[in-house]
């Protein structure tokens, strides 16, 4: 399995600010996914991030509120850009490693 | 539009009382359906992928079957470590398609 890790693991912020997570995983993999998990809700989608190329979003998604680095391949950052209260919500890196989705431990964010 | 239900919501059982989770599912060609495992405040932890109709897989007090239209998630003579959500995720066929679509989850309480 992959062992991945989240900074931070979670935060407050105000709103019209922005925070980057950070998602490192120990072994090199293509693919990388980003995710929401609201309150009561099922997991959410945001965009796949392949290394050398741009991240693919999802509907209702954009890359001017959720901005994706991938640098490497262990290694992405999601930014939540001009956050609002809306944005409150845990958010997970994933990774596909031989053909199956791990998981990081999330970063629950709180935006005031 | 790929979509996975999960029942029932909540379910409360008395250590040692055995009990299934459903997990029904619509897909345009399955590529595998997932179990996962998620503790408060963490990222979901993987338990099983079955890739077929009539495959089953075990792993401690958890077994999980498929049909073509459900799977189900065994729980026998549960302790109360197993409490946690179960969440259920199909993956469809097909080049490039690396999206999970995921339940909302049965949360699972064990009571001493």
């Amino acid at each position: 399995s992959a062992v991945i890790s989240q900074k931070p693991s979670r935060d407050i912020c105000q709103r019209g600010t922005s925070l980057t997570i950070q998602c490192q995983v120990d072994s090199q993999v293509t693919m990388m996914f980003w995710y929401r998990q609201q309150p009561g809700q099922s997991l959410t989608l945001i965009a796949t991030a392949n290394q050398g190329s741009e991240a693919t979003y999802e509907s209702g998604f954009v890359i001017d509120k959720f901005p994706i680095s991938r640098p490497n391949l262990t290694f992405s950052t999601l930014t939540v850009s001009n956050m609002s209260p809306e944005d409150s919500s845990i958010y997970l890196c994933s990774v596909d490693y031989t053909d199956t989705q791990y998981f990081g431990p999330g970063t629950r964010l709180t935006v005031l | 539009e790929d979509q996975v239900t999960q029942s029932p919501e909540a379910l409360r059982l008395q250590e040692g009382e055995s009990s299934s989770l459903n997990c029904s599912y619509t897909v345009s060609g399955l590529r595998g359906l997932f179990w996962y495992r998620q503790d408060p405040g963490k990222g979901p932890e993987f338990l099983f992928t079955l890739y077929s109709a009539g495959e089953e897989k075990e792993k401690e007090r958890l077994k999980a079957t498929l049909t073509k239209k459900e799977s189900f998630l065994h729980i026998t003579a549960p302790k109360p470590e197993d409490s946690a959500t179960y969440l259920c995720a199909v993956h469809r066929s097909g080049a490039g398609s690396y999206q999970l679509t995921f339940g909302k989850g049965t949360k699972l309480s064990v009571i001493p």
